[in-house]
């Protein structure tokens, strides 16, 4: 089973219309994110959380919401649905490794939640 | 100007070929550089990671940075259509530990190796 998964894999809505993209994971790390994926702009960082009661925004989350239902459960909200925010929608999760300076944040990122707004 | 450039390509190559990926940066302040592989359909996942300058080889795989220039590079050798993906670079100023490790990511190469 993989050990970081989305809920849907692809969805289709209208503008106005409120979603909800779920993210669970197995690997046991506290620190989950949220990330959209455009063609020619990369990834950009939505949310990110560090634990249960750790939420963040990141670079870009103006029209969404999270919610860290538990640890292994992290939820992004489109409360209000339009289309640019069409995209490819990813979790992730890390487990920071240590201070050592070769440690690092590495992140493993879901399959992905294709999101088509009308 | 972003912060990480990378040529989104598309690269094409025949199997066998040398392939050379680059990003360029402009925040001095980055030291952990990571190259993410992205097949179709599918989330990335981590390739190599350095720390500062210099090279990291793991297989058919070689990472270099150079930070005088602000550039890195991920080269793969002896290229196999498995390779094709998207070919992701990120950068982050620190580890993580109590504050967040924020990656930067390029725009994305997408490769392609046909046989």
């Amino acid at each position: 089973d993989a050990d970081v998964t989305q809920t849907p894999r692809n969805r289709i809505t209208k503008t106005g219309k409120r979603i909800m993209l779920e993210c669970s994971q197995t690997k046991g790390h506290d620190r989950m994110y949220w990330y959209r994926q455009d063609p020619g702009l990369g990834l950009r960082l939505i949310y990110y959380s560090f634990d249960v009661k750790d939420i963040n925004k990141g670079e870009i989350s103006d029209g969404y919401s999270v919610s860290r239902q538990a640890q292994a459960k992290f939820s992004l909200s489109l409360e209000s649905a339009i289309p640019n925010q069409t995209a490819l929608y990813f979790c992730a999760t890390s487990d920071f490794g240590g201070t050592s300076a070769l440690s690092t944040d590495t992140q493993y990122f879901g399959p992905g939640t294709r999101l088509t707004v009308l | 100007q972003k912060e990480v450039e990378q040529d989104p390509g598309p690269l094409s190559v025949p199997e066998g070929a040398i392939v050379s990926l680059n990003c360029t940066y402009s925040n001095s302040a980055f030291q952990y550089f990571m190259w993410y592989r992205q097949y179709s359909r599918k989330g990335p996942e981590l390739l190599m990671y350095t720390y500062s300058s210099g090279n990291k080889e793991d297989g058919r795989f070689t990472a270099q940075v150079d930070k005088s220039s602000k550039y890195i590079s991920l080269f793969i050798r002896d290229s196999q259509p498995s390779d094709s993906a998207t070919y992701l670079c990120a950068m982050s100023a620190n580890a993580g530990g109590t504050s967040y490790g924020k990656l930067t990511f390029g725009q994305g190469t997408i490769l392609t190796v046909h046989p």
